[in-house]
This record gives structure tokens, sequence and C-alpha cells, in this order.
């Protein structure tokens, strides 16, 4: 069980160019979520996928774009980055939005927008 | 947006010695909390998750309670060790159709 992983672990990239970050889970989850993790900001949610083909914004969606056409793999878009993205990014899973499922994490992508 | 409000920031004790911290978040419309532990280089992992008023959980030498009532849960460490330094979130939503909002932590380091 490979839990909840997370491609690139690292990228730079400069501003303008796109990329597209993706999480696979092998857990069977139903919700999947994206977030950001900046100094003295905590982690704040940019997307989220309650199932297979829906997706719903967080705290912090604009500039970013995700899809979820498979059920394991949730993505996530940047088409025009900005160093302001530059940050660590962490996708989760869980079981469902009830209140005893906690949310397991993968390890991280750290992103640099030149 | 739910406000969720994490004290101290940081914190650093003695090993050996026992600590707490504080998690706020507001008490309309309450339905979970969560503490997860976040060590340096790796991912958040589940503590805790507790739904009623005076919930107490154990997991070793740390606890948490939950006063749902005046919105704030608690997270002990007795005896704490070098291994238990650490980020320590706490995360509440107020319904089962919106998702957690997160603190920004209270990050602790015990010195050995």
């Amino acid at each position: 069980n490979a839990g909840v992983t997370q491609t690139p672990k690292f990228r730079v990239l400069k501003t303008g160019q796109s990329m597209t970050l993706l999480c696979a889970q092998d857990m069977n989850h139903e919700y999947m979520y994206w977030y950001r993790q900046d100094p003295g900001m905590g982690l704040r949610l940019i997307h989220y996928s309650v199932g297979e083909g829906t997706t719903a914004k967080g705290e912090v969606p604009d500039g970013y774009n995700v899809s979820r056409l498979k059920k394991q793999n949730f993505l996530l878009g940047l088409e025009s980055a900005a160093p302001s993205q530059t940050s660590v990014y962490f996708c989760a899973s869980s079981n469902r939005q009830g209140s005893y499922n906690e949310q397991f994490f993968g390890p991280g992508t750290r992103l640099t927008v030149l | 947006i739910l406000n969720v409000e994490q004290s101290p920031q940081s914190l650093h004790v003695q090993e050996g010695d026992s600590t707490n911290f504080t998690c706020s978040f507001p008490s309309s419309n309450f339905y979970a909390l969560h503490w997860y532990r976040w060590e340096t280089a790796k991912s958040p992992e589940a503590l805790f998750v507790m739904t009623l008023n005076g919930d107490e959980k154990k997991k070793g030498r740390i606890s948490a309670t939950l006063n749902t009532k005046e919105g704030y849960s608690y997270l002990y460490i007795k005896g704490s060790q070098p291994e238990d330094s650490a980020t320590y979130l706490c995360a509440s939503r107020n319904s089962g159709n919106t998702p957690l909002v997160f603190g920004k932590g209270t990050r602790l380091s015990v010195i050995a």
C-alpha cells in the first residue's frame, strides 16, 4: 500500500510556464484535496474533489485548475505560473467527508517559480 | 470562512517537561475537530478526531480534550521527548459537507 503519492517531488519553473502536479492514492478514497503550505500560513485548501468527475474550489483557488478523471488520481494544473505560486503543495485523501475520517497526506511537492 | 486559531505559535520545552497547546474554533455549527502531527520533511499524520463535547482521546503520552460549547481543544504531551518535536495542527469543520479548515499550527521543540 503506497498510500498517497505525489509527482514530482521538486520542480523549478519560470514565470509563465505551465505544469501539472499528479496525486495518486491506492486506498479507494472518495475525497481528495490539494493544499499549499507557506511559511506562517499553515495549510490552505486550493481545490478538492468529492468523487470522480467532480471538483470544487477551496480557500485559494485562483491560478489553479484541477481534474479528477479517475477516482485514484487528482491533478493540479498551473496554466501560467507566477512567483506567488512558489510553495510546497500537499495532496490528501479521505474515505468520505464524514466526521471520523482523517485525511492521509502525500509527501509534498516543492515548487519554485522564478 | 471558518477561523481556526492555535496558540502558541511555537514552544520550546526541556525533555521530560509536560506541555499543552490550544486550538480555538467557532462554537456555532461545530461538526468535528482533528489534530495532526507534522514532523519536518514529512507529511502531516492524524492524531485524533473528536466530535462530542467533553471528548477525551489519548495515544501514548499525547492526549486531547474538546469543549464544543466554548470552542476550544487542548493537546497535552506528558513527559516530552525529543522525538515529539514537530508542528501540531488542528483543523475543524462545521458540517459534514464542508472541508476541514486548518490552523497555522504550534511548532514544538523539545530540547534534550
